[in-house]
């Protein structure tokens, strides 16, 4: 079955720290890949994008993601965490023959000081 | 401004009434969907229509109604029949081919009493 695994639900990293989101798929197709971030009771709004071509994403806010095939892996990762990135991340996926996004469970990144 | 709207943001219900979400898009786009979203379970899709006048079932459909007689919405219906409605409710539409992001609308927390 085609899924979406987000590894941890909550991460929590030092402010200025490295970002480390992560997410797999199973599919043996490449899909399109995405990044999106939630704020409390808000909707959904895209961090970045995988479709074609370059496997490095550069997206919003300084976040970035690489497409690496052979590990079906789409992790989202940024250089320094600020305050302001504390909020939920899901990553979604557009299989092949399915309209719909499929969606990680979340992971929620919380910044302490 | 185009965006995708939906309304009431908090609803609130007793059991055994049937209740009506809003969604509305100016962004002329073709796909509309609709997703649930509960604590630590993502997003699932409820319903999604590709062209007016026809939808489909998601994966989660049983208890839930839509329709799409106009481009710009598609509303829906959480019955009676459905057994755990509380949750928020988000809309989302794009524009065709396959591949291209969604947006999302700022959701519905349906709440019942």
């Amino acid at each position: 079955a085609q899924s979406v695994t987000q590894l941890g639900s909550h991460v929590s990293v030092s402010e200025g720290a490295l970002v480390l989101l992560r997410c797999n798929y199973s599919s043996s197709v490449p899909p399109y890949l995405f990044w999106y971030v939630q704020y409390p009771n808000q909707g959904l709004q895209l961090l970045l994008k995988y479709t074609t071509g370059a496997t490095l994403v550069k997206g919003i806010n300084g976040f970035e993601a690489e497409f690496k095939k052979s590990e079906t892996s789409f992790h989202l990762t940024k250089p320094s965490a600020h305050m302001s990135d504390a909020a939920e991340y899901f990553c979604a996926v557009s299989f092949t023959g399915r309209r719909a996004l499929t969606f990680g469970s979340g992971t929620r990144l919380q910044v302490q000081p | 401004d185009g965006g995708i709207t939906q309304s009431p943001k908090y609803l609130f219900r007793k059991e055994g009434q049937n209740v009506t979400l809003s969604c509305e898009q100016n962004l002329n786009h073709d796909a509309m969907y609709w997703y649930r979203q509960d604590p630590g379970q993502g997003l699932r899709l409820i319903y999604y229509s590709q062209i007016v006048n026809d939808f489909q079932k998601g994966d989660i459909a049983e208890g839930y109604s839509v329709s799409r007689e106009k481009k710009e919405s598609f509303p829906l219906t959480v019955t009676s029949a459905q057994k755990n409605p509380t949750a928020f409710y988000l809309c989302a539409s794009n524009k065709e081919p396959q591949g291209n992001e969604q947006f999302f609308g700022p959701g519905t927390r349906l709440t019942v009493l």
